[in-house]
């Protein structure tokens, strides 16, 4: 069935420092991709989304690339704050089948002033 | 309410025992999903409803587990003779339909432990 991968382990980097969470998937058809953010005690909450090759999505200073030929979608930012500190979700769904998402496990970021 | 409801938030249980959790969504939202959040994975999906009927159910994990939707609005997910392994944080998530503008947005979700 569809999958996603995170990279392993918690991110632990400095304020201002360049943020890489790689993401992989595996999928029948052409899904549509996401990155959902959890911040400490609150719920998941969309951060960006892309729904074709080649697609760039982008909120808050994050960015991802839907790449099909690399079956990928890295996200990145080029300056972090103390406020990013949270939990990444990758995550891909059939948004013409019945949308369900399949998440990856997630990675911790932690910035540190 | 502005956002997805979830209730309780927390709930504490002994082995065996009956247990409702509720998901009140978005005013309007006709997909219903639940996932379920085990300590250091990601959400897994359960369940899925569009209107008043279970589309998915497929990712419900035994017979044990049961979702409702009578009204098309809120849903109740109920779990008969509770064990330890259940123990997880169970999310809903509602968005206005299928297709391309489809997002789903979630609750804070119900953090259920079985003692």
């Amino acid at each position: 069935g569809d999958s996603v991968t995170q990279m392993e382990g918690p991110v632990t980097l400095s304020e201002e420092a360049f943020l890489t969470i790689n993401c992989t998937y595996t999928a029948t058809g052409y899904p549509s991709l996401f990155w959902y953010v959890q911040y400490p005690g609150e719920g998941l909450q969309l951060l960006l989304k892309a729904t074709k090759a080649d697609d760039k999505g982008s909120n808050k200073g994050f960015e991802a690339t839907y790449r099909k030929e690399t079956t990928s979608f890295h996200l990145e930012k080029g300056s972090v704050q103390v406020s990013d500190s949270a939990v990444y979700f990758c995550a891909l769904s059939d948004l013409y089948g019945n949308n369900r998402l399949a998440f990856g496990k997630g990675n911790q970021v932690v910035v540190i002033p | 309410g502005a956002g997805v409801s979830q209730t309780p938030s927390n709930k504490v249980t002994e082995k065996g025992k009956y247990v409702e959790l509720r998901c009140d969504p978005i005013s309007g939202h006709t997909a219903l999903y639940w996932y379920r959040q085990s300590l250091g994975q990601g959400p897994e999906f359960l369940i899925y409803f569009q209107g008043t009927g279970a589309a998915d159910d497929s990712g419900l994990p035994n017979d044990r587990f049961f979702a409702v939707r009578p009204e098309g609005s809120v849903s109740t997910l109920k779990i008969q003779r509770t064990e330890r392994g259940d123990s997880a944080v169970y999310l809903c998530a509602s968005s206005l339909t299928r297709g391309e503008t489809n997002i789903q947005y979630f609750g804070a979700g119900t953090r259920l432990s079985v003692l």
